[in-house]
């Protein structure tokens, strides 16, 4: 399976304030993705991180509020800005290798207060 | 679009068989996956399946699909109480152009009894 780090695992935030979160691969993938699992909830996702381009966003998502950086095919961060109590949730990377394996971190766990 | 739909809960003794059932919507060729999420945890990947295909096991999970139903199962033999979990099916259609994201269903919480 593919190694996925996510940092950080957790963090609780001020609202107003904005929590950047890190996915490291351990081997080059095409295909990255960020997903959010509201509490109790399933997960949505968010965008497909686009290596050397814009990410691609989902409806209901926006780049103001939810900026990627994809530098490189084993790297990835997801901003989430200027936080509010509902952005709580669980925030996953997520990498398709060999086009047929899902695999996900371990997640961010974000409590904004 | 894709709709991906589970039942929310399966309560079973340990020792029985698990039955998870998962029906989805999309018609083209498709990856069909399931993952398992205990409480804090992000997503393990159990196990997955093509569409041109009916049938994978793998030690203790069997995974069922019938095409024409467009209906998924996973069995879990000889449950054990560490599978209590929340156990997600996600469809994700190869598509030319692009696109490749997971539909995520609403995931069933499987509660093994004593």
């Amino acid at each position: 399976s593919a190694v996925i780090s996510q940092k950080p695992s957790r963090d609780i935030c001020q609202r107003g304030t904005s929590l950047t979160i890190q996915c490291q691969v351990d081997s080059q993938v095409t295909m990255m993705f960020w997903y959010r699992q509201q509490p109790g909830q399933s997960l949505t996702l968010i965008a497909t991180a686009n290596q050397g381009s814009e990410a691609t966003y989902e409806s209901g998502f926006v780049i103001d509020k939810f900026p990627i950086s994809r530098p490189n095919l084993t790297f990835s961060t997801l901003t989430v800005s200027n936080m509010s109590p509902e952005d709580s949730s669980i925030y996953l990377c997520s990498v398709v290798r060999d086009r047929e394996e899902a695999f996900f971190g371990q997640g961010t766990r974000l409590t904004v207060v | 679009g894709e709709d991906v739909e589970q039942s929310l809960f399966l309560s079973v003794r340990e020792g029985d068989s698990s039955v998870i059932n998962c029906t989805y919507t999309d018609s083209s060729s498709t990856y069909l996956y399931w993952y398992k999420q205990e409480p804090g945890a992000g997503l393990q990947l159990l196990t997955y399946i093509f569409s041109n295909m009916d049938m994978k096991q793998d030690q203790r999970l069997t995974v069922l699909l019938n095409k024409k139903d467009k209906h998924l199962s996973l069995r879990i033999a000889d449950t054990q109480t560490g599978d209590s979990a929340i156990y997600f099916c996600a469809e994700r259609p190869i598509l030319t152009g692009g696109g490749n994201k997971l539909t995520f269903g609403t995931g069933t919480q499987l509660k093994v009894e004593l």
